[in-house]
């Protein structure tokens, strides 16, 4: 079956515009992640989503960071008045419940200029 | 402090020869999840294999498999008969008890380099 999909798959951006990341997870999935993947930081959780909960936003670095999920299903990640520091790739996941195995998507490389 | 160590930043092993990825984990937690996954140079991360705080016995999948030792709180992953394929960074991750977030950690990997 199909797996994580998330466009666009590169992005490049002025510094100070507003970007959206889409996720759409494995289908059945209840759970969404995201992360980030930095050179200076490694991978870092930003926020998660279980069915009708509310979201775990611990993760988010800023304000300017926000998510939503729409019909427990697609995620829309996005940042607004980027910095050059969020120059990463935003990688998202799925897992079939809370507590089960997380299969990524391939993630999309953000390029803040 | 760091909760997943990961000591070898590169690695290198030849092709058809076993090798021991390190991986030690911090929690205070008696339940948690660990998990390693694959990083080829094409960026998606892929699954290999997870172990369970209470399970009796090391995972295996495949080609792969874990030495959990609890105790000394290392969850090691074990790549028998390397292969080309396998050249990719590796990252062990965990996931903390139950009934709040169930998200991952990550070590800062491992880059796993096969020789011909």
């Amino acid at each position: 079956g199909a797996g994580v999909s998330q466009s666009p798959s590169n992005k490049v951006t002025e510094k100070g515009k507003d970007v959206e990341l889409r996720c759409d997870p494995i289908s059945g999935h209840t759970a969404l992640y995201w992360y980030r993947q930095s050179l200076g930081q490694g991978l870092e959780f930003l926020i998660y989503f279980q069915g009708n909960s509310a979201p775990d936003k611990s993760g988010l670095p800023s304000d300017r960071f926000s998510a939503e999920r729409t019909g427990g299903s697609v995620s829309t990640l996005t940042i607004q008045r980027t910095q050059q520091e969020d120059s990463a790739v935003y990688l998202c996941a799925s897992s079939l419940e809370r507590e089960d195995t997380q299969y990524f998507g391939p993630g999309t490389r953000l390029t803040v200029l | 402090a760091q909760k997943i160590t990961q000591t070898q930043p590169g690695m290198f092993v030849q092709e058809k020869e076993a090798v021991t990825l390190d991986c030690t984990y911090d929690t205070s937690d008696p339940s948690y999840g660990l998990f390693w996954y694959k990083q080829p140079s094409s960026g998606e991360m892929i699954f290999l294999i997870y172990q369970g705080s209470y399970d009796q016995q090391n995972a295996t999948e495949g080609r792969y498999s874990l030495n959990f030792q609890k105790a000394r709180k290392s969850a090691n992953l074990v790549i028998s008969a390397s292969q080309l394929g396998d050249s990719a960074m590796y990252f062990c991750a965990m996931r903390e008890g139950t009934g709040g977030s169930e998200k991952l950690v990550f070590g800062k990997g491992t880059k796993l380099t096969v020789n011909p």
